[in-house]
């Protein structure tokens, strides 16, 4: 099946702790892109990647750190520094350029313990 | 990215048309309007998009203004299954997700 999957779909953080979320994708899209939903809001834009091996801050990038080494993934770190992490995570992807259409993962929620 | 409004919820009755509005009133001229919806917990799905003319699949239609100031989805025939948020949004990628309209279809 082509899609974009997002692993895990729960994860807990400890105090302290760095955490990466996976998001993998079999479409052969170009850009991806990592957004964070809080509870009654509208997804907020972390970071996004048009190519490999570049990637760009969105509106909330502090606290948070990606890369992107090959087509196909664009995992999110999430670090110490990143006081409120608890939320619900999403990652998309899209052709590329700026008129496509973007395609979203099942998402990953991250609790601090 | 031109900002959107959107009412915060609305209801409709299953089998009938919904209809949700949308203003968009500073969209420049190559932004195009996007249409998705998130059901609980789950990421958002993409429903419909256009430029200027109106547009139809298999999932709902989008009418867009002549003068590209506001846009309606339109979904035909509305089931429990369409409860969900629908956000609008006018721009391009990365898009920009407001906090939609809470639609409620009831039995």
């Amino acid at each position: 099946d082509g899609g974009i999957t997002q692993s895990p779909k729960y994860l807990f953080r400890k105090e302290g702790q760095n955490v990466t979320l996976s998001c993998e994708q079999n479409l052969n899209h170009d850009a991806m892109y990592w957004y964070r939903q809080d509870p009654g809001q509208g997804l907020r834009l972390i970071y996004y990647s048009q190519i490999v091996n570049d990637f760009q801050k969105g509106d909330i990038a502090e606290g948070y750190s990606v890369s992107r080494e090959k087509k196909e993934s664009f995992p999110l770190t999430v670090t110490s520094a990143q006081k409120n992490p608890t939320a619900f995570y999403l990652c998309a992807s899209s052709i590329g350029g700026n008129k496509n259409i973007q395609y979203f993962g099942a998402g990953t929620r991250l609790s601090v313990l | 990215d031109a900002k959107t409004t959107q009412p915060p919820s609305m209801d409709c009755a299953e089998g009938r048309a919904a209809n949700l509005p949308c203003n968009h009133s500073t969209i420049s001229g190559n932004e195009y309007v996007y249409w998705y919806r998130q059901i609980h917990s789950q990421g958002p799905q993409y429903i419909i998009h256009g430029l200027k003319n109106n547009e139809t699949n298999e999932m709902a239609s989008l009418i867009i203004t002549e003068d590209r100031k506001s846009s309606t989805l339109i979904l035909p025939h509305a089931t429990l299954r369409d409860t969900a948020v629908y956000y609008c949004i006018a721009g391009n990628t990365p898009l920009v997700f407001g906090k939609g309209t809470r639609l409620s279809v009831i039995a």
